[in-house]
């Protein structure tokens, strides 16, 4: 079975702070993939990337990075000098190599970003 | 369109009645999800199209629920008999090619807020 935890619930910051939101994943596949996801307070459901599991390179577009680690089944994302429009909830979700299309979400972390 | 479409954008229906959902995926998608997504937790898989084919139903939680997409394009997921536990944000995506291909994410709609009173 898999299954995706986000320990945290909701998290405060103030504007300009680096924050780090947790995402600890299990399953038995090999070959699987791994997402995080940002929903706005309006609602959509925004793709924000997708790693394999066999490429353990952290990644780093703009003010977000990455940090997969397969030893500890961890996919944390950082957001560096958060901004108000940072305040989101914020989805890690896995899937299987076989059906990669059956993606496996955490509960969601809320994160506010207080100016 | 520019993203995925769906509609309508909130429904409130009585316990009993019957509802359709609509979505529209990105133009040229060939795969389609739908996705339920209670208040307070992640998006749920409830089944996926490739092209018109609908090829894994395996989460739709009853035979009230099902799912076509006829032409390979506009889907519409119903949902008879509504019961207060379906209410819940009705979630579609699709995506650019099958899911085996790399560079294939989902994108999802802004979703269906159902309410069953």
């Amino acid at each position: 079975a898999q299954k995706v935890t986000q320990a945290q619930t909701e998290i405060s910051v103030v504007e300009k702070e680096d924050v780090t939101l947790d995402c600890v994943y299990e399953t038995r596949d090999t070959t699987y993939y791994l997402f995080w996801y940002k929903q706005p307070p309006s609602g959509e459901l925004v793709f924000l990337i997708r790693r394999n599991s066999f490429d353990e390179q952290n990644e780093i577009s703009g003010r977000y990075s990455w940090n997969f680690q397969k030893s500890t089944s961890s996919f944390n994302f950082t957001i560096t000098a958060s901004q108000v429009v940072d305040s989101a909830v914020y989805f890690c979700a896995l899937s299987s190599g076989g059906s990669n299309y059956k993606l496996t979400f955490g509960k969601g972390t809320l994160l506010t970003v207080n100016p | 369109g520019a993203g995925v479409s769906q509609s309508p954008r909130y429904k409130v229906t009585k316990r009993g009645q019957d509802v359709a959902l609509r979505c529209d995926p990105i133009s040229g998608h060939v795969s389609l999800y739908w996705y339920r997504q209670a208040l307070g937790q992640g998006p749920e898989f409830l089944t996926y199209f490739n092209y018109e084919a609908q090829q894994d139903k395996s989460g739709l939680p009853n035979d009230r629920f099902s799912a076509e997409r006829p032409e390979g394009s506009i889907s519409t997921l119903t949902i008879q008999r509504t019961e207060q536990r379906d209410s819940a944000m009705y979630r579609c995506a699709s995506s650019l090619s099958t899911p085996s291909s790399y560079n294939s994410p989902l994108h999802f709609g802004n979703g269906t807020r159902l309410t069953v009173t």
